[in-house]
């Protein structure tokens, strides 16, 4: 069975710092894993997609890496803004025909 | 070109009652997926659908039930709702059923149960 797990629950930052949100997995045959963002009450944004041949991929101020072997993946934010507070959640595409998740990182960023 | 649309966004049932979701997926998309987020947690693996086809189904209750039209638009039915189905439901939008394609979120529905 995939479990997900992301450290830390919750995160708060003041505006301009970088930041790191940590997933890790505990089964390694993976066929991608994938970030996303939530605003409360929303639904799911995707961030990016990493292949599991991949080892990182980069979208404007975000970059996130992918190491199976280790069962890990980070999300690395660049000069963080208010408008990046949200839910941010991490899956795995595990089974073939599921997404497993993990609860997710509250993240507050502070003017 | 419009995203993953769900509706309705908002609803309230009562213990007992029976609901219908619905999704229309990305244009081209021809797979649709369902979960079932509660709060503070990740959301978990309902069905999947393909081409009209049952994929894969997860650990829910067969009160749970859903369909996929020719047109690739999907409903998720629950009977006899409990307090414990109060939650987002999501809809996931992908070109194909293999995993390792990206998917699409609705916005989601909020189904509450008094």
């Amino acid at each position: 069975k995939q479990e997900v797990t992301q450290i830390p629950a919750a995160l708060s930052v003041p505006e301009g710092e970088n930041l790191v949100l940590n997933c890790s997995f505990t089964d390694s045959a993976i066929y991608n894993l994938q970030w996303f963002r939530q605003d409360p009450g929303k639904g799911l944004t995707s961030l990016l997609l990493i292949q599991s041949s991949q080892r990182e991929q980069t979208s404007g101020r975000l970059n996130a890496s992918l190491d199976k072997s280790s069962g890990r993946s980070t999300l690395y934010i660049a000069a963080s803004q208010p408008g990046d507070s949200a839910t941010y959640l991490c899956a795995v595409w595990y089974s073939g025909y599921a997404l497993n998740f993990g609860k997710g990182t509250s993240l507050l960023v502070t003017p | 070109d419009a995203g993953v649309t769900q509706s309705p966004t908002h609803l309230i049932k009562t213990r007992g009652q029976h609901v219908t979701l619905r999704c229309s997926p990305i244009s081209g998309h021809k797979s649709v997926s369902w979960y079932q987020q509660v709060l503070g947690q990740g959301p978990q693996f309902i069905f999947q659908y393909y081409e009209k086809e049952e994929r894969g189904r997860g650990n829910f209750p067969d009160r749970f039930s859903a369909r996929q039209f020719p047109n690739y638009s999907s409903e998720l039915n629950v009977n006899a709702l409990l307090l414990g189905d109060s939650a987002l439901y999501l809809c996931a939008s992908s070109f194909s059923a293999g995993a390792g394609t990206e998917a699409f979120f609705g916005q989601g529905t909020r189904l509450t149960v008094v």
